[in-house]
């Protein structure tokens, strides 16, 4: 079974509608989440972290954490062209972090 | 300006043959990691390291190597016993442990190619 798995892609959303990106994790002990944006042959961003229950919003980014059901998810809202990526989730315990093979995100004009 | 080095951003290998990829941060990080990535996969962790001369295999360490003499560098070796070594290498540091987060930052990666 993997550590960390996301919804498989490509995910192709309109501009100006709201993507949804969803991850599960095995790691009971997980204790922080995050997200990276990584455009083709570049290096992978940092765009949001969260360790709490709930919902943290960051621009147009919003990262969701529910623990108990091991379940992180990411919107973005009012996608942009520039959105196109692919979106890897990571998460951390023992001083690493274990990272989903990533859904490709496609923002079409 | 602050951030992780890495060099070359491309690299040949022939067969039977070691070779090195530079990774150096001026972070101040005192964690450092390797990791691998091959085309529509996520990233592999190789090697990490969390202080100066002590470091700890990751998933997939056979046919690698590292070394951590000073805190700003974190070279990795691709042995010849790596078999398929093709892929995108990546670096990256971040402080230890700072309460729950310890983000991660990466260099722009060394893609490594088989002649």
């Amino acid at each position: 079974q993997k550590e960390v798995e996301q919804n498989s892609g490509p995910l192709s959303v309109p501009e100006g509608a709201i993507a949804s990106l969803n991850c599960t994790y095995s790691d009971r002990g997980s204790q922080s989440f995050f997200w990276y944006r990584q455009y083709s042959g570049k290096s992978p961003e940092l765009i949001m972290f969260i360790y709490s229950n709930g919902d943290k919003e960051d621009g147009r980014f919003t990262a969701q954490l529910n623990k108990a059901s091991q379940y992180v998810s990411l919107l973005i809202r009012d996608s942009q062209p520039s959105d196109s990526a692919t979106y890897l989730c990571a998460v951390n315990a023992d001083y690493k972090l274990s990272f989903g093979a990533g859904t490709t995100v496609t923002v079409r004009a | 300006d602050g951030g992780i080095t890495q060099s070359p951003k491309y690299l040949f290998r022939k067969e039977g043959q070691n070779v090195t990829l530079s990774c150096e941060q001026n972070l101040n990080h005192d964690a450092m990691y390797w990791y691998r990535q091959d085309p529509g996969q996520g990233l592999r962790l190789i090697y990490y390291s969390q202080i100066v001369n002590d470091f700890q295999k990751g998933d997939i360490a056979e046919g690698y190597s590292v070394s951590r003499e000073k805190k700003e560098s974190f070279p990795l070796t691709v042995t010849s016993a790596q078999k398929n070594p093709t892929a995108f290498y990546l670096c990256a540091s971040s402080i230890p442990d700072t309460g729950l987060v310890i983000a991660q930052h990466f260099g722009d990666g060394t893609r490594l190619s088989i002649l």
